[in-house]
C-alpha cells in the first residue's frame, strides 16, 4: 500500500523567514497531494493541494511543488508569521479499487515561528 | 458553507457502555469518513461511506460500528471499548468519493474510555 514519509518532524524558523517541509510517497499511481494544517486542539484544514498533472501551485505565501519522477512533493511557506505555527500534514491519494479513495497522511511536521 | 458538525465534542465512557458519535453535513457531499487521531499522530482512516454505502473498512475492530442513515448523517456506534481507544474521532466528507476531492473535517469528538 501507499506510504508517505514526511520530514522534518519539527521545524523552528524566525518570523519572516521561509519554511520548507518535504514528503515522499511510494505508490506511483498516487495522483492527488493535499496539505493540511492542524492547530492545537482543532480540526485539520486543507491549505493547498496539487494534482499529478501539475508541477507547482502557489497561493499567496504558500506554494507546493511536485516531482513525479522522484515521488517527492514539498510545501513552501514564505514570510512566516506567528499564526503559521501549527502541525502540517502532507498526504497522498489515488483512485481505489472501490468507488472510494483513501488519503494516506504523512507523520506531520510541528512548525514553530520564533518572534 | 464547508461545515461538518460533530456531536458530542467530548465523551467519557466506561468499558461496558454503549454510546454513539454523530456527524452531519449539508453540503450535498456523497462521501463521508471516520478517522481516528491519537496525540501527536496523523489521522488514521477507519471507514469510508460512498453514496451511503460502506466502501472501505480499514480492518476496524467490531466494537466500532458505523452507520449512514442518509446522505447527510454518519454515526459511529461504540460498544465495549478499551482505554487504548481513547482518541480524537474525526468525521469528514467530500463532494465525491474519488481521489482529488477535497476532504473537509469536522471539529472532532474527544473520546476518553475509562
Amino acid at each position: 500500500g501507499e506510504n508517505v514519509e514526511q520530514h522534518p518532524s519539527t521545524l523552528s524558523v524566525q518570523e519572516g523567514d521561509s519554511a520548507v517541509i518535504k514528503c515522499t510517497y511510494s505508490d506511483s499511481a498516487s495522483n492527488y497531494f493535499p496539505w493540511y494544517k492542524q492547530e492545537l486542539g482543532k480540526r485539520p484544514q486543507l491549505i493547498i493541494d496539487i494534482r499529478s498533472n501539475v508541477g507547482e501551485k502557489k497561493d499567496q505565501r504558500i506554494a507546493v511543488t511536485l516531482n513525479k519522477t522522484a515521488k517527492h512533493f514539498s510545501l513552501h511557506i514564505t514570510e512566516t508569521q506567528p499564526e503559521d505555527s501549527a502541525v502540517y500534514f502532507c498526504a497522498a491519494s489515488k483512485h481505489g479499487d472501490s468507488s472510494a479513495s483513501k488519503i494516506i497522511f504523512g507523520s506531520g511536521t510541528r512548525l514553530s515561528i520564533r518572534p | 458553507d464547508t461545515e461538518v458538525t460533530q456531536t458530542p465534542k467530548h465523551l467519557v465512557m466506561g468499558m461496558t457502555n454503549k454510546k454513539s458519535l454523530k456527524c452531519e453535513q449539508h453540503m450535498g457531499h456523497r462521501a463521508m469518513y471516520w478517522y481516528k487521531q491519537k496525540a501527536k499522530k496523523p489521522p488514521e482512516l477507519m471507514f469510508v461511506y460512498s453514496y451511503e454505502k460502506l466502501s472501505i473498512n480499514e480492518s476496524v475492530p467490531s466494537r466500532f460500528s458505523p452507520e449512514c442513515p442518509n446522505s447527510s448523517l454518519l454515526n459511529l456506534h461504540l460498544h465495549a471499548l478499551q482505554p487504548e481507544d481513547s482518541a480524537l474521532y474525526l468525521c469528514a466528507s467530500s463532494q465525491k468519493p474519488g481521489s482529488g476531492n477535497t476532504i473537509y473535517f469536522g471539529e472532532g469528538s474527544w473520546l476518553t474510555v475509562v
